[in-house]
């Protein structure tokens, strides 16, 4: 079946504005994660849903970050007054099986990128 | 808290050299060991994994093997590809389910 996919693929905004970045998971997947990834460097967890709950919200930066999933499938990222140290790949994550699971495996989407000016 | 080094690039090898990435981790319990790949203009694809200790993980000519008394899980491949270049990223998860990953190493083959 499809995999996860990630709208927009890129999204350019200025600085202070309001963005949401969206992503589809895997369809049955119950578990979605959100991370980032800064030029040169490995992904960082932001924030994990298990169903339509924030599990573990632990790596969201401060509170210009927020994420919602209401119906266990879909879910936002959303990002208000933007600033240019924002700028970065923004990768979400599905996996079936509920985190912390050994057999666990999260597969990814192509990410959008954020660029702020 | 839990972390993955792995060894700085770029890796520049010939076209059927042996690849060795180095990585080794921290953790606290028995984490699950990942290599991701990530090819230029693609997302990133899981390449093996391996859950418990002294398991191999194995795809596509990669090996691992989950050495839990070095805390090392270093990747291999006998022969590589120009195929293979891309950048490739250590990881781990806890009993939390979130990944944590090493900071990527680039390999570059040349024919």
């Amino acid at each position: 079946g499809a995999g996860v996919s990630q709208t927009p693929s890129n999204k350019v905004t200025e600085k202070g504005k309001y963005v949401e970045l969206r992503c589809d998971p895997i369809s049955g997947h119950t578990a979605l994660y959100w991370y980032r990834q800064s030029l040169g460097q490995g992904p960082e967890f932001l924030i994990y849903f298990q169903g339509t709950g924030a599990a573990d919200d632990s790596g969201l930066p401060n509170d210009r970050f927020f994420a919602v999933r209401p119906e266990g499938s879909v879910s936002t990222l959303k990002i208000q007054r933007t600033e240019r140290g924002d700028s970065a790949v923004y990768l979400c994550a599905s996996s079936f099986l509920p985190a912390g699971g050994r057999e666990d495996t999260q597969y990814f989407g192509p990410g959008t990128r954020l660029t702020v000016l | 808290g839990n972390s993955v080094t792995q060894m700085e690039g770029p890796v520049t090898l010939s076209e059927e050299a042996f690849l060795t990435i180095n990585c080794t981790y921290t953790a606290t319990g028995y984490p699950s060991l990942f290599w991701y790949v990530q090819y230029p203009g693609e997302g990133l694809q899981l390449l093996l994994k391996a859950t418990k200790a002294d398991d191999k993980g194995s795809n596509k000519g990669f090996e691992a093997t989950y050495r839990k008394e070095t805390t090392s899980f270093h990747l291999e491949k006998g022969s590589v590809q120009v195929s293979d270049s891309a950048v490739y990223f250590c990881a781990l998860t806890g009993n939390t389910g979130k990944l944590i990953f090493g900071q990527g190493t680039t390999l570059q083959v040349k024919p």
